[in-house]
């Protein structure tokens, strides 16, 4: 069983509000990721690091953004919620970038 | 651009057929080939993975086959089992990148 997290599992929230989704890996890897996963099943990354004060944007452009100031700790926050943010939200992690990515349970987000 | 083509979208197989799902790519730098399971309201979690030094790889009851030449790869779940039942990943990379995946196979092995 991986060992990262993610909390809040479900989301409910009024368009507007600033929420953060938060990730944490106690593997100490470096690199990790954040992903969006929508009910048509594929996987979009939207942002990663390769360690502290490091992150890059995804694949898929996103108006969310995350900070890495501890190696365990990958939070990704959007300051302003819209019905179009409704998605599942995955996190993971590796060793590195050819490595195994283990993957949290997800947060699954609900714009209203 | 879809790095990794993933078929079929779906998948019904009865308890104790073959499945397979294919997936196709174009980057030849790509050097690594996982494949990942995903259960509802769970993550994914790698299944199996290959380089392209070998043909195939079996570990249990699932096989990747890689075919260099044409650039595909497939993932055979022998004797599939209802436990099975899940929705399954390919993706791809090589050291300069991160994982590209698959639209996704939702596989239901029926009892």
């Amino acid at each position: 069983e991986a060992d990262i997290y993610q909390t809040p599992r479900y989301l409910v929230i009024g368009t507007g509000k600033k929420i953060t989704l938060e990730c944490s890996q106690t593997m100490g890897h470096d690199k990790m990721y954040w992903y969006q996963q929508d009910p048509g099943m594929e996987l979009h990354l939207i942002h990663y690091s390769y360690g502290v004060n490091s992150t890059e944007k995804g694949d898929l452009s996103s108006e969310s953004t995350v900070s890495r100031i501890r190696t365990e700790h990958f939070p990704l926050t959007l300051e302003s919620a819209r019905p179009s943010h409704t998605s599942q939200y995955l996190c993971a992690s590796s060793a590195g970038a050819r490595d195994e990515q283990f993957f949290g349970p997800g947060t699954r987000l609900t714009v209203l | 651009q879809q790095q990794v083509k993933q078929s079929p979208q779906s998948l019904i197989v009865q308890k104790g057929g073959i499945s397979i799902i294919n997936c196709a790519y174009e980057n030849t730098a790509f050097d690594y080939f996982p494949w990942y399971q995903q259960f509802p309201g769970k993550g994914p979690a790698l299944l199996i993975a290959i380089r392209p030094d070998v043909s195939e790889k079996k570990e249990g009851r699932f096989t990747i086959s890689f075919n260099k030449s044409a650039k595909q790869f497939s993932l055979h779940i022998m004797d599939s089992q209802p436990g099975d039942s899940a929705t399954y990943f390919c993706a791809a990379s090589n050291w300069a990148n991160n994982l590209f995946f698959g639209t996704g196979t939702r596989l239901t092995v029926i009892p």
